[in-house]
């Protein structure tokens, strides 16, 4: 079963920031937060992730609780592109395999 | 540099038939994981390859297989297909070795069986 706990559905409006929660109580110390996401019909793509410090790259940025019981994903400025399902993982290692929750559908509004 | 490749993109196969998926993995990696998509969830894990040997297994019946060649590319194989194997098959690839990189998932291959 998924590790993460993430709302079903949110809207956005275009231009405006998008921030997408996941809570993962239950992680353990080795353990590092991913972010995927599927737009309609493709396969996931890889967003970032991080253990336990605040990462950003172009495409998002992730804020990481002290406790790690949760973060939260950011895209500074959404687009009609970042209409997608977005999928909180956690993960040990490199070996680990993926285990994908049902994830948050994200709208983005003109 | 070309992602992970999957073929063929669409497939109608009869209950009963057996079917081979094939994916060839991005440029530098060496892992390949099956995942499968119905309608609406999210991926399950189905195996992964590492060194042309089956490293993790899901919760997936022997009715699934897999092969991963010298050169990385990998095949999923159905044996005795139900209509509940109808789903968008997902590969990806990864480097096990060395500094984590994501997975990069190809566009999967749809599978209906009917």
């Amino acid at each position: 079963d998924a590790k993460t706990t993430q709302p079903t559905s949110m809207d956005c409006a275009e231009g405006r920031a998008a921030n997408l929660p996941c809570n993962h109580s239950t992680i353990s110390g080795n353990e590092y937060v991913y972010w995927y996401r599927q737009i309609h019909s493709q396969g996931p793509q890889y967003i970032i992730h991080g253990l336990k410090n605040n990462e950003t790259n172009e495409m998002a940025s992730l804020i990481i609780t002290e406790d790690r019981k949760s973060s939260t994903l950011i895209l500074p400025h959404a687009t009609l592109r970042d209409t997608a399902v977005y999928y909180c993982i956690v993960r040990g290692g490199s070996q680990g395999n993926l285990i994908f929750g049902k994830g948050t559908k994200l709208s983005v509004k003109p | 540099d070309a992602g992970v490749t999957q073929s063929p993109t669409h497939l109608i196969k009869t209950r009963g038939q057996q079917v081979t998926l094939r994916c060839s993995p991005k440029s530098g990696h060496d892992t390949v994981s099956w995942y499968q998509q119905a309608l609406g969830q999210g991926p399950q894990f189905i195996f992964q390859y590492y060194e042309e040997e089956e490293r993790q297994r899901g919760n997936f019946p022997d009715r699934f297989s897999g092969h991963q060649f010298p050169n990385y590319s990998s095949e999923l194989n159905v044996n005795a297909l139900l209509l509940g194997d109808s789903a968008l098959y997902l590969c990806a690839s990864s480097l096990t070795s060395g500094a984590y990189y994501g997975y990069t998932f190809g566009s999967g291959t749809r599978l209906t069986v009917v």
